[in-house]
């Protein structure tokens, strides 16, 4: 069974710019959880979905959104980007959410210059 | 409040040797813990986990401990080995739909 894919891997952008992350589940996961991970806060919830619904939500500005579709995939946007958005964006799924077993994608290094 | 802490940022230990790293909890209503490993480049992966009604599981020379008294968890690996090198993070649910994660412990085996 595939794991859990993200991509891109790597992303450069500017200040204030947007950019949309992607992530596919393992198959017949129907929770994804997204993460923000930096050396000096270490990794921090963003947003969890299940079947289309965003369920919870972490303490991040209103710039940072995600969505699911029906097929369980989910992508993450966030808006008007700041330096201080660098960081390793993680994606985990799991069957039915934080308390079945989360399985992470490799992420995806965002660099905001 | 929502705190998962872990005792130690940096573990070295001799190759063959067992390792213990150690995480601190807040939270006494979590009901599940996790243990990932995260090598450098790639995303955490599973390594074990218990659920609040357990105090100890054991997996392929890993053991996970539970002291809910003290709200302490702790990762035991039998036998050291290089492949063990990573950042070991431990986790708790709270709510059921999210994970808090702990700071990391950089475990760093000498051979």
């Amino acid at each position: 069974k595939a794991g859990v894919t993200q991509t891109p891997r790597y992303l450069i952008k500017t200040r204030g710019q947007q950019v949309t992350l992607s992530c596919s589940p393992i198959s017949g996961h129907r929770s994804v959880s997204w993460y923000q991970q930096t050396p000096g806060q270490g990794l921090q919830f963003l947003f969890e979905y299940f079947s289309e619904t965003q369920r919870n939500k972490g303490n991040f500005p209103g710039r940072f959104s995600g969505r699911q579709f029906s097929n369980s995939r989910s992508e993450m946007n966030v808006s008007t980007l700041e330096l201080g958005d660098s960081a390793l964006y993680l994606c985990a799924s799991s069957l039915a959410g934080a308390g079945d077993t989360q399985y992470f994608g490799p992420g995806t290094r965002l660099t905001v210059l | 409040g929502e705190s998962v802490g872990l005792h130690l940022p940096t573990l070295s230990v001799q190759e063959g040797d067992n390792s213990i790293i150690n995480c601190a909890y807040s939270n006494s209503a979590s009901d599940y813990f996790i243990w990932y490993k995260q090598e450098s480049g790639k995303g955490p992966q599973f390594i074990i986990d218990i659920r609040s009604n357990m105090d100890k599981r054991q997996g392929q020379r890993v053991t996970v401990l539970l002291n809910k008294t003290v709200k302490h968890l702790s990762l035991q690996i039998a036998a050291t080995q290089p492949g063990d090198s990573a950042v070991y993070f431990c986790a708790e649910t709270l709510g059921a739909q999210k994970l808090v994660f702990g700071q990391g412990t950089r475990l760093t085996i000498n051979p």
